[in-house]
């Protein structure tokens, strides 16, 4: 069964650095998402992305954050200038029409 | 998007026992989709209910959506040691976006 697939599974990274978050959709989903989890808490929605342009996103995403599908087959999340608040789960999502959303594994990103 | 409220939040069972756990949410919706997470992993997706439908199932799972009382229950039945993990509700309208709740944490004691 297609799966999405998330690099790399864990993220150490300097505060005020910049990070790149990457995930591999599965092939014929037109919708993504990144959602990211904070240790002992809730799943939390982040952005979602369609026909090449964001179509949703939360407060959450600030300026800091961006997206891009940079060839038919990455989506990727960049963090401009990462905060110690920032260190999390974070989660890619993938789905159809109306069609339930496939999560991958995430990329625990830590924060120094 | 709205979220949806999961009954309880933790849930202790022994293996072969059945487990429900039921979801509350506050507005119209197309349709309610369950998610489980194991520990320290992605979301899965176990099954979707639209609007229009009272019940569904896929294989030990069972979904019932009563959109008058605006509530939803996932019966597990015949639980494994495997099924031990967080499950979560996901009510959608026309949002993008799935919101979840804090889950129900069961636990499957072999």
């Amino acid at each position: 069964e297609p799966e999405v697939t998330q690099t790399p599974s864990h993220q150490v990274t300097q505060m005020g650095q910049e990070v790149i978050l990457r995930c591999v959709p599965i092939s014929n989903h037109l919708y993504f998402y990144w959602y990211r989890q904070i240790l002992g808490q809730k799943v939390e929605f982040l952005v979602s992305f369609y026909n090449n342009e964001i179509s949703e996103k939360s407060e959450i995403f600030d300026d800091q954050f961006s997206v891009e599908r940079p060839d038919g087959s990455n989506f990727t999340l960049k963090i401009r200038s990462t905060k110690l608040e920032d260190s999390a789960m974070y989660f890619c999502a993938s789905g159809q029409t109306n069609q339930p959303q496939h999560f991958g594994d995430g990329t625990r990103l830590s924060i120094l | 998007s709205q979220q949806g409220e999961e009954d309880p939040q933790a849930l202790s069972i022994q293996e072969g026992e059945n487990a429900t756990m039921n979801c509350s949410y506050k507005t119209s919706i197309n349709n309610l989709q369950w998610y489980r997470q194991n520990s320290g992993r992605g979301l899965v997706h176990l099954i979707l209910i639209r609007s229009n439908e009272r019940e569904k199932h896929s294989g030990r799972l069972r979904v019932t959506l009563d959109t008058s009382k605006k509530s939803s229950s996932l019966l597990i039945t015949a639980s494994r040691a495997a099924d031990t993990a967080s499950y979560f509700c996901a009510p959608k309208a026309g949002s993008y976006q799935l919101t979840f709740g804090k889950g129900t944490k069961l636990s499957v004691i072999p």
